[in-house]
């Protein structure tokens, strides 16, 4: 069983447009993050919640917003695509949060490219 | 402000050679370390983590890494690497309630 998965695997569409990627975890964790991965490999968070609330929100344009219906859930919204926004996308659990010792799970990514 | 250097970039070994990877982190407080693997297509899994006690971890497929607190280090070794160790590696750290990943090292395996 898929402990953390993301959907679509794959997203191809034009600037301009709007796109969601969906995330959803079964190992009953409390916190779910959002990181970007550029073409050179870095990893950089975008958002995290914890039990349906935003917890961590570092600087991304305002076209990003994530939202978690319920603590299995973070889903992604980008309004209005750029070519930067090409990336892959990972969507990760733990529980507790990072201020316990929890290990992030990640998802497969979503691989996201812009035209 | 919490951060986390990995200086090696891309690290080229032959099969059979020994692995370090360097990772070194600041923040003045207690940490919590973790290395994590990504394959090429794949997802990041961890590799092994850091929280108290015997500052030596091992963790799977043969890796282990020494934390060095007067170092502010975290280093990941393996004896002797295989040609299936080709992937990116990130060292994290957990600090002020943030899980900082650093810029990955690319290792490449000559078969």
């Amino acid at each position: 069983d898929t402990a953390v998965s993301q959907t679509p695997k794959y997203l191809v569409t034009q600037m301009g447009n709007d796109k969601s990627i969906k995330c959803e975890q079964n190992l009953g964790h409390d916190t779910m993050y959002w990181y970007k991965q550029d073409s050179k490999k870095f990893l950089k968070i975008m958002f995290s919640y914890n039990n349906k609330e935003l917890i961590i929100n570092e600087t991304v344009p305002n076209r990003f917003s994530p939202k978690s219906p319920d603590k299995a859930h973070l889903n992604l919204h980008i309004n209005s695509l750029e070519l930067g926004d090409s990336a892959v996308y990972f969507c990760a659990s733990s529980q507790g949060g990072a201020r316990t010792n929890s290990p992030l799970h990640f998802g497969n990514g979503t691989r996201l490219t812009v035209t | 402000a919490q951060s986390v250097s990995q200086h090696n970039h891309h690290v080229i070994l032959s099969e059979a050679a020994s692995l370090e990877l360097g990772c070194n982190y600041s923040y003045g407080g207690t940490v919590n370390l973790f290395w994590y693997v990504q394959y090429p297509g794949q997802h990041l899994q961890l590799l092994l983590k850091y929280f108290s006690g015997d500052p030596l971890v091992k963790g799977i497929k043969g890796f282990e890494a020494e934390f060095i607190k007067s170092k502010f280090s975290f280093n990941l070794r393996k004896p002797s690497v295989q040609w299936s160790d080709t992937a990116e590696y990130f060292c994290a750290v957990i600090g002020a309630s943030k899980i900082i990943f650093g810029s990955g090292t690319r290792l490449s395996i000559r078969p």
